[in-house]
């Protein structure tokens, strides 16, 4: 079974440019979810989607973040501008649908944003 | 809100050492809870997932507990070896399709 695909696997910008990061989730898993993990923290919600509808995005600075995941399946996660702040890992997850039992989540490798 | 601590922040042990890591979180109302390790500069590998029903899961060398009335968990890793070098996280995912709330994780040196 293959497993999240995340791209980039690094990334260095300069602020206020432009980003994005792409995530294919395990074929079926119905939910995808964004992280951001800044070094020696765990990671943090940006947002969370269920098919192609958003579940949860309390957590992501919509003046510069964006996400979108078209048709329910692959999602990109936009940043714009960048601010140096942003410097971090970014992790993609996937899980099946809330109501099946086994919801565990499972990760991609995550991109690595560095903003100079 | 839910918040997800965990303890010690660190830990450096000999191999052959039977340790264990600890997981609190402050809200019960929880539909599952799951424990990562991640090796440096990687993503996250699933090790144990206990939905909130259960009590322990084991895989391996690996234990999980789960006290949900104490906002509980521990990973209890028998016979260390050096290669269990990582970071080890927890994570609790709430009871209505809400995400997974992560700890800062516990960082695991294995001296050979």
């Amino acid at each position: 079974e293959a497993g999240v695909a995340q791209s980039p696997r690094y990334k260095i910008i300069e602020k206020r440019q432009s980003v994005a990061f792409w995530c294919n989730p395990i074929s079926g898993h119905a939910t995808l979810y964004w992280y951001q993990q800044i070094l020696g923290q765990g990671p943090k919600l940006l947002i969370q989607f269920q098919n192609n509808g958003v579940v949860d995005d309390s957590q992501l600075p919509k003046d510069r973040f964006s996400a979108e995941r078209l048709k329910g399946v692959d999602s990109t996660l936009k940043i714009q501008p960048a601010k140096l702040e942003d410097s971090a890992v970014y992790l993609c997850a996937s899980s099946l649908d809330f109501g099946v039992r086994n919801t565990e989540a499972f990760f991609g490798q995550g991109t690595r944003l560095t903003v100079v | 809100k839910q918040e997800v601590t965990q303890i010690p922040a660190a830990l450096s042990v000999p191999e052959g050492e039977n340790l264990v890591l600890n997981c609190s979180f402050t809200d019960s109302a929880i539909y599952n809870l799951q424990w990562f390790r991640q090796d440096p500069g990687k993503g996250l590998t699933s090790l144990l997932l206990i939905q909130s029903s259960q009590r322990e899961q084991t895989s391996g060398r690996l234990n999980a507990s789960l006290d949900k009335s104490s906002g509980r968990s521990t990973l209890y890793i028998a016979a260390s070896q050096p290669g269990d070098s990582a970071t080890y996280l927890c994570a609790v995912r709430g009871n209505y399709g809400q995400n997974f709330v992560f700890g800062p994780g516990t960082r695991l040196s294995v001296l050979p």
